[in-house]
């Protein structure tokens, strides 16, 4: 069974201090690693898709890194607007499809 | 473009009665999907449909969803019998073919059974 961990679960920024945010993942074979953002009251919104270890994908402030085993989301100097639950999927080779595993999300909160 | 809608927005029905919720995809995506986000929860994957495919049920919780997708386009979630645990946001999505392709999300429905 395909499985996603995401932590920190909270995480609080200072406008301007970067930091990363860590997805673990375990998968049968992966077809695809993805990355989300979800504002209150909305539906996630896309962000990345990685496909195998060593891929990088940036847009803005954001880049997001793969490995075998985790993927991080690097957000470079954060402004108030970055603010949102960020949501990591997995989908497996397993399962048929391409049905998505979700991580629980980091609820990230950058302030003035 | 046109994104993926659903409708409605938010539904509020009591214990037992029936319910159906909406998803329009993106125009020329084949693929649809149906997931649940409950408070708390990672979003969880309830039932994918691909062109003219026999539809991918594993993830219904019970006999009481059930889902149709007509002509390749629209499809209606239907909940029978709601209970307090079906409350949650429905979210929809859709992409162009599978193997791959990211998925893109609707607003959501947010279900609340009193």
């Amino acid at each position: 069974e395909d499985q996603v961990t995401q932590s920190p679960e909270a995480l609080r920024l200072q406008e301007g201090e970067s930091s990363s945010l860590n997805c673990s993942y375990t998968v049968s074979g992966l077809r695809g690693l993805f990355w989300y953002r979800q504002d209150p009251g909305k539906g996630p919104e896309f962000l990345f898709t990685l496909y195998s270890a060593g891929e990088e994908k940036e847009k803005e402030r954001l880049k997001a890194t793969l490995t075998k085993k985790e993927s991080f989301l690097h957000i470079t100097a954060p402004k108030p607007e970055d603010s949102a639950t960020y949501l990591c999927a997995v989908g497996g080779l397993t399962g048929g499809g391409n049905k998505l595993t979700f991580g629980t999300g980091t609820q990230l909160k950058v302030e003035l | 473009g046109a994104g993926v809608s659903q409708s409605p927005s938010n539904k509020v029905t009591e214990k037992g009665k029936d319910v159906e919720l909406r998803c329009d995809p993106i125009s020329g995506h084949t693929a649809l999907y149906w997931y649940r986000q409950s408070l708390g929860q990672g979003l969880e994957f309830l039932i994918y449909f691909q062109g003219n495919s026999a539809p991918d049920k594993s993830g219904l919780p019970s006999d009481r969803f059930s889902a149709e997708r007509t002509g390749g386009s629209v499809s209606t979630l239907t909940i029978q019998r709601t209970q307090q645990e079906d409350s949650a946001v429905y979210l929809c999505a859709s992409s162009p073919i599978t193997s791959s392709d990211t998925q893109y999300f609707g607003p959501g429905t947010r279900l609340t059974v009193l």
